[in-house]
């Protein structure tokens, strides 16, 4: 067990759709990531917050919003859905941010799988 | 920029030994990591350089060459557990993040 909890685990839903996959970082941590990996692809970045900022994108959609609570659990918005959207979604935390153990050893969520039909 | 090269996919038998090579170029470094991914799960960490050499857990091993740009992983005494995606992740000091790589998938047979 990571500590890192996202829910829902499993989504079906239709194109043209909008939901939103939700995360709770581990007791402790600052940075929140999200992912998408697609069938047998690698780990696509989309977005990282740090104690409630945004501080890195990656190729996220415009389609799709994210943001951190003072709480610090994390949501992502994906809408508009399009076929291609389906994937595992994954969330991760870390305690630090500039480099080193701290901020690179990322705890994994066990991802909300999304099927868009 | 960044980037990341490391096989696609390497097959080994159960027992053996298998090295995993990864080669990379970032803006600035700060760390590399190997993560572990069996299909449909999530990555787990396995493993930390930031200086030259090597580090030893256990069955596994990660070497680092700063001046290379260059990692290997090294798994010992394979088990078929060990089937699963690795990945190479240096720290972009540049982009202040783990940048992945695409992953090595190893199938381990009896």
């Amino acid at each position: 067990d990571s500590g890192v909890t996202q829910t829902p685990k499993h989504l079906i839903t239709a194109t043209g759709q909008r939901v939103t996959l939700r995360c709770s970082p581990r007791s402790g941590d600052l940075s929140v990531y999200w992912y998408q990996q697609s069938l047998d692809q690698g780990l696509q970045f989309l977005i990282q917050y740090y104690n409630g900022e945004e501080r890195a994108k990656g190729n996220i959609l415009e389609r799709f919003s994210a943001q951190q609570f003072p709480d610090l659990h994390s949501e992502l918005n994906l809408s508009s859905l399009e076929l291609g959207d389906s994937a595992l979604y994954f969330c991760a935390s870390s305690l630090g941010l500039a480099g080193g153990l701290m901020a690179g050893e990322l705890f994994f969520g066990e991802g909300s799988r999304l099927t868009v039909l | 920029g960044q980037n990341i090269d490391q096989p696609t996919e390497m097959t080994a038998t159960e027992g053996a030994i298998v090295q995993i090579n990864c080669t990379y170029q970032t803006s600035g470094f700060n760390g590399l990591f190997w993560y572990q991914q069996h299909a449909g799960e999530a990555p787990t960490f396995l493993s930390y350089n930031v200086l030259d050499g090597l580090e030893e857990k256990g069955r596994f091993s990660s070497f680092l060459s700063r001046s290379k740009g260059y990692s290997y992983l090294l798994l010992k005494e394979l088990q078929m557990k060990d089937s699963a995606s690795y990945l190479c992740a240096p720290w972009d000091t540049g982009f202040q993040k783990l940048v992945f790589g695409t992953g090595t998938r190893l199938l381990v047979s009896p």
